[in-house]
């Protein structure tokens, strides 16, 4: 079974500063992996996805992820945030037999001015 | 495409009764998720169809909870009878089949049940 663990809940930051978000996911096939991001009272929007190839992978919108295989990680990294930012943001794994989706309990990332 | 859409908004009803939540995908998706979203337990897969044929229900939480999928244009999340630990936001998502890595969520069902 997969699972995926978001350790941080809740993540302040001012706005400028550097962020990550970290994920770390257990499966015993190759996966998917995924970051999701939602907005107050909206469903959750694609922020971006690692399928294959290269382990960096980036958003429109300056955010990045970096698959890790041998540490099962899939941390998101924003070099500088901005107050827009404030969400809350899924990592997700997904088995590429099924395209069942797992996501992770959530971080509400929250920027200060 | 106006996405997927959910109904209602908002649901508040009182304990025992029933409740159905609605979902239309966006046309030509072949698969469909239900979700619950807590505080608690962030995001649970709850049931997901292909084709609509249910493929895994393991997340449906007990007997209270029924799901269809009639056609491929409609779908419906049935509780009864409700309790107040039902109360969550539930999420429709679909899927195309040409696009198998990205899900396209609704905007919720806000549910309380008092």
């Amino acid at each position: 079974a997969q699972s995926v663990t978001q350790l941080d809940s809740q993540v302040p930051v001012f706005e400028e500063a550097p962020v990550e978000l970290r994920c770390n996911y257990s499966s015993s096939v190759s996966v998917y992996l995924f970051w999701y991001v939602q907005y107050p009272n909206q469903g959750l929007q694609l922020l971006l996805k690692y399928l294959s190839g290269s382990t960096l992978v980036e958003s429109i919108n300056g955010f990045e992820a970096e698959f890790n295989k041998s540490q099962t990680s899939f941390h998101l990294r924003k070099p500088s945030v901005h107050i827009s930012d404030t969400a809350e943001y899924f990592c997700a794994v997904s088995d590429p037999g099924t395209y069942k989706y797992i996501f992770g309990t959530g971080t509400r990332l929250k920027v200060l001015a | 495409d106006a996405g997927v859409i959910q109904s209602p908004r908002h649901e508040v009803t009182e304990m025992g009764q029933e409740v159905t939540l609605r979902c239309k995908p966006i046309s030509g998706h072949n698969s469909l998720f239900w979700y619950r979203q807590t505080m608690m337990r962030g995001l649970e897969l709850l049931i997901y169809f292909n084709n609509n044929v249910p493929i895994d229900d393991s997340g449906m939480p007990e007997d209270r909870f029924s799901a269809k999928m009639p056609n491929a244009s409609f779908s419906t999340l049935k509780i009864q009878p409700s309790e107040p630990r039902d109360s969550a936001v539930y999420f429709c998502a679909s899927r195309s089949g040409t696009d198998n890595e990205k899900l396209f969520f609704g905007s919720g069902t806000q549910l309380s049940v008092l």
